[in-house]
């Protein structure tokens, strides 16, 4: 079955140290995304990329890094510049004019 | 920028009653809407969306919502609830020139008591 595989499910990390948080999608799609999921904030948009070796920023970038070397997988890297890295994180996918398709989320916790 | 508007955090109904879930948006111009639902420790599914056609959507899972440009709401219904519906459920908007780059809503949570 075609999906978005987040892995690994729980992170813990001590803080300080960066951290990466994998999403490899088999859908074929163009477009990869990383949303950040607090309590009563709803989702917000770190990064994007629409194609290959090309990425933009999204509203919260900042602490944040990530590289699109394969169509497949789109890596995120929360490094100790970003001041409240404990959250879910949620990988999506689409191809133009359809909807978003997520991945279950890694949940990071930094103690 | 868009932004969205989700009236209430939590919502409680009773298994058979109307779910009604509110959503505004902020644009002079419509744009892309959707309902998604989460559940506990789950990523997000697409419930359904507005893209310009017509203004009654139906989704999954008896879902609907109408789009109404007058009063920047797309608000989402159900007419009877099922304990299975419990879940957290998010409206999103788009611009039509940025597809996927969505603004969340704080979302609202759906508690089903028998």
């Amino acid at each position: 079955d075609g999906g978005i595989t987040q892995s690994p499910k729980y992170l813990f990390r001590k803080e300080g140290q960066n951290v990466t948080l994998s999403c490899e999608q088999n859908l074929n799609h163009d477009a990869m995304y990383w949303y950040r999921q607090d309590p009563g904030q709803g989702l917000r948009l770190i990064y994007y990329s629409q194609i290959v070796n090309d990425f933009q920023k999204g509203d919260i970038a900042e602490g944040y890094s990530v590289s699109r070397e394969k169509k497949e997988s789109f890596p995120l890297t929360v490094t100790s510049a970003q001041k409240n890295p404990t959250a879910f994180y949620l990988c999506a996918s689409s191809v133009r004019g359809s909807p978003l398709h997520f991945g279950n989320g890694t949940r990071l916790t930094v103690t | 920028a868009q932004s969205v508007t989700q009236l209430g955090s939590h919502v409680s109904v009773s298994e058979g009653a109307l779910v009604l879930l509110r959503c505004n948006y902020s644009s002079s111009v419509p744009p892309y809407l959707f309902w998604y639902v989460q559940y506990p420790n789950q990523g997000l599914q697409l419930l359904l969306k507005y893209t310009s056609a017509a203004t009654l959507v139906k989704g999954i899972n008896g879902f609907e919502a109408e789009f109404k440009k007058s009063e920047t709401s797309f608000h989402l219904t159900k007419p009877s609830a099922h304990m299975s519906d419990a879940a957290e459920y998010f409206c999103a908007v788009s611009d039509r020139d940025s597809w996927g780059k969505l603004q969340f809503g704080a979302g609202t949570q759906v508690v089903v008591t028998p």
